[in-house]
């Protein structure tokens, strides 16, 4: 198993530009989720989804597009780039999100700079 | 909302010696779980230990340990015999038990010296 990817592992944008960011996972995981680290604030929820076709917003959604067309993949649309959006996003995943199952994995992360 | 607090942004320990990290949450539920991530210089996130908040027992997982203090909404991280492999960041993390959501607190950078 590869476990949970991301591509690619570092972008720079302009500001206005537009970029997906990618996910994708083959543990068969039900629960997808991004997160944006930023220096002192520890890593915040940007959007989840806990199955195809489900998303839903997390702590700091503005800015962010996300769709779960299938269970593998759940990619992150950043729609017009502002330099508040750099930082390092991870892509994470479970099987589930109750007792043992909520387990997540995380992805190597992507290292975005806008300048 | 549920918060997470670790108040040590950076802790240093001597090879071969133990170190504690702290970390306070504040919610008004009584079912969560609560973990501890590190994140190497790689940048990767790796589970180090979890602890569910119904069982009074204290989770150990090897040189790992925490001290689980329901009342107080405490919970603090022991590593023991550190190694140079432990330096990293550390982030405590809460997940209500009806919720999906984990939050994470701010982290701590943990310098191993030889």
């Amino acid at each position: 198993n590869a476990g949970v990817t991301q591509t690619p592992k570092f972008q720079v944008l302009k500001t206005g530009q537009s970029m997906t960011l990618q996910c994708a996972q083959d543990m068969n995981h039900e629960y997808m989720s991004w997160y944006r680290q930023d220096p002192g604030m520890g890593l915040r929820l940007i959007h989840y989804s806990v199955g195809a076709g489900i998303t839903d917003q997390g702590e700091v959604p503005n800015g962010y597009n996300v769709s779960r067309s299938t269970t593998e993949d759940f990619p992150l649309r950043l729609l017009s780039a502002a330099p508040s959006q750099t930082s390092v996003y991870f892509c994470a995943s479970s099987y589930g999100w109750t007792g043992l199952t909520d387990t997540q994995y995380f992805g190597p992360g992507t290292r975005l700079t806008v300048l | 909302a549920q918060t997470v607090t670790q108040s040590q942004p950076e802790m240093s320990v001597q090879e071969a010696e133990t170190v504690t990290l702290s970390c306070t949450y504040d919610t008004s539920e009584s079912d969560y779980y609560l973990f501890w991530y590190k994140q190497p210089p790689s940048r990767q996130m790796i589970l180090v230990i979890r602890q569910e908040a119904y069982k009074q027992q204290n989770a150990t997982e090897n040189r790992f340990s925490v001290n689980f203090q329901k009342a107080a909404k405490s919970f603090s991280l022991k590593i023991s015999d550190s190694q140079l492999g432990d330096a990293a960041m550390y982030f405590c993390a809460y997940r209500s038990a009806y919720g999906n959501k984990l939050v994470f607190g701010a982290g701590t950078i943990l310098r191993v010296k030889s």
